[in-house]
């Protein structure tokens, strides 16, 4: 079966400008959770969504909100980007929860200038 | 705050030799799950391993094993017969201590191993 599939790949944007990341997850998973890969902090949580309801939320500033689609899809916004916002941002789908572990996707690197 | 420690950021191995990288948590829950993942150059993350917490055998899949220390909190992973192929990030992670306990991971800053041929 297809896996966790983002898009896009590669985003370069500007200061002050907003992005738009995308996450299609496994069928029939219907968790959808958002990390934040950098060197520095390593993996952060950002967000996670289940049938179409934010279940739990990191600490990130109000620049970064998501949501969810009731096929599961999700997508995560950033506004007002910043260039401490370039990083691998990761999604990941479960069935219901993080218990039996995560299928990641790929990643969109994103890079700031 | 729930931390997740791996004290090795880098290590080498062998091809075929065996290897182990350690993994300490601090969550308050008595019921949760464990895991290791992998980042190959790749980038994809991929589930290695899971264990539960309330089961005292340690989980094993193929050359991956787990040594589970619940007191200890310790959770670390041997990899045996490593292969070129192993070579990659891992990533120990659990859940937070409190509050939507399997809503999210906690994971730690990662241990790069890299098999020489």
């Amino acid at each position: 079966k297809a896996g966790v599939t983002q898009t896009p790949r590669y985003l370069i944007k500007t200061r002050g400008q907003q992005v738009t990341l995308s996450c299609s997850p496994i069928s029939g998973h219907r968790s959808v959770s958002w990390y934040q890969q950098t060197p520095g902090q390593g993996l952060q949580f950002l967000f996670e969504y289940f049938s179409e309801t934010q279940r739990n939320k990191g600490n990130f500033p109000g620049r970064f909100s998501g949501r969810q689609f009731s096929n599961s899809r999700s997508e995560m916004n950033v506004s007002t980007l910043e260039l401490g916002d370039s990083a691998l941002y990761l999604c990941a789908s479960s069935l219901v929860d993080s218990d039996y572990g995560y299928t990641f996707g790929s990643g969109t690197r994103l890079t700031v200038v | 705050a729930q931390t997740v420690t791996q004290s090795q950021p880098e290590m080498s191995v062998q091809e075929a030799e065996t290897v182990t990288l350690s993994c300490t948590y601090d969550t308050s829950e008595n019921n949760y799950y464990l895991f290791w993942y992998k980042q190959p150059p790749s980038r994809q993350m991929i589930l290695v391993i899971r264990q539960e917490a309330y089961k005292q055998q340690n989980a094993t899949e193929n050359r991956f094993s787990v040594n589970f220390q619940k007191a200890a909190k310790s959770f670390s992973l041997k990899i045996s017969d490593s292969q070129l192929g192993d070579t990659a990030m891992y990533f120990c992670a659990s859940p937070p201590d409190s509050g939507g306990s399997n809503y999210k991971l906690t994971f730690g800053k990662g241990t790069l191993l890299t098999v020489n041929p």
